[in-house]
């Protein structure tokens, strides 16, 4: 049973570029979160997907989109990056209408140059 | 405005003493989760508190959940090298699977 998967692992983007970020969630998972984490921070809460509309948002800009596609896979763009967008991204499924059990993935490293 | 406040930062003990760790919030929360997270990993869940003054125990580690569900704490008993890690606690304001709201986690190093 396959857990979070993400890709790539890591990535080296120069500032004001674009990058796209993938998460194909858990079988049986239906919800894609989102949460980008800084350097000694806790995750911070980005976006959530279900049904493929975005859900729930937290306070990033709108420079920061997503995509969910009907096998209930992910994806996180970012635009004009900013060298503060460094941050490991993590993705969480779960499954709509249940509180508990999500589960992470190992998330992708961000690093703007 | 950091909604769960995770104290200490960093924790540094020898194997075999025990520690606590607190997440202490002026917002109430219908659960709270705690997660351990290595470096280079996700975050991966230890346990889920719903209900206040809840106590569970995963071995040594022992989970509570204050009676007002703003609080919660975690209690190693006897730490073990292998208990090193990036302690994490998150609290959700909803039962439908909605956001989780991190605490800036407690980063515990256990010498041998």
């Amino acid at each position: 049973d396959a857990g979070v998967t993400q890709s790539p692992t890591h990535l080296i983007k120069t500032r004001g570029q674009q990058v796209t970020l993938r998460c194909s969630p858990k079988s049986g998972h239906d919800t894609v979160s989102w949460y980008q984490q800084a350097l000694g921070q806790g995750p911070q809460f980005i976006f959530q997907y279900y049904e493929e509309e975005e859900r729930q948002r937290g306070n990033f800009p709108d420079r920061f989109s997503g995509h969910q596609f009907p096998n209930y896979s992910s994806e996180l763009n970012v635009n004009a990056l900013l060298l503060g967008d460094s941050a490991l991204y993590l993705c969480a499924s779960s499954l709509a209408g249940v509180a508990y059990g999500y589960t992470f993935g190992s998330g992708t490293r961000l690093t703007v140059v | 405005t950091q909604l769960l406040e995770q104290s200490p930062q960093f924790l540094s003990i020898q194997e075999g003493e025990n520690l606590t760790v607190y997440c202490n919030s002026s917002s109430v929360f219908s659960s709270l989760q705690w997660y351990r997270q290595e470096p280079g990993e996700g975050p991966v869940l230890l346990v889920t508190v719903v209900t206040g003054g809840e106590v569970k125990k995963l071995k040594r580690l022992t989970f509570q959940f204050g009676d007002a569900r703003k609080d919660s704490s975690l209690h190693i008993t006897a730490a073990q090298p292998g208990d090193t890690g990036l302690y994490l606690c998150a609290g959700a304001r909803d039962n439908q699977g909605g956001k989780l709201i991190f605490g800036q986690g407690t980063e515990l190093s256990v010498k041998p």
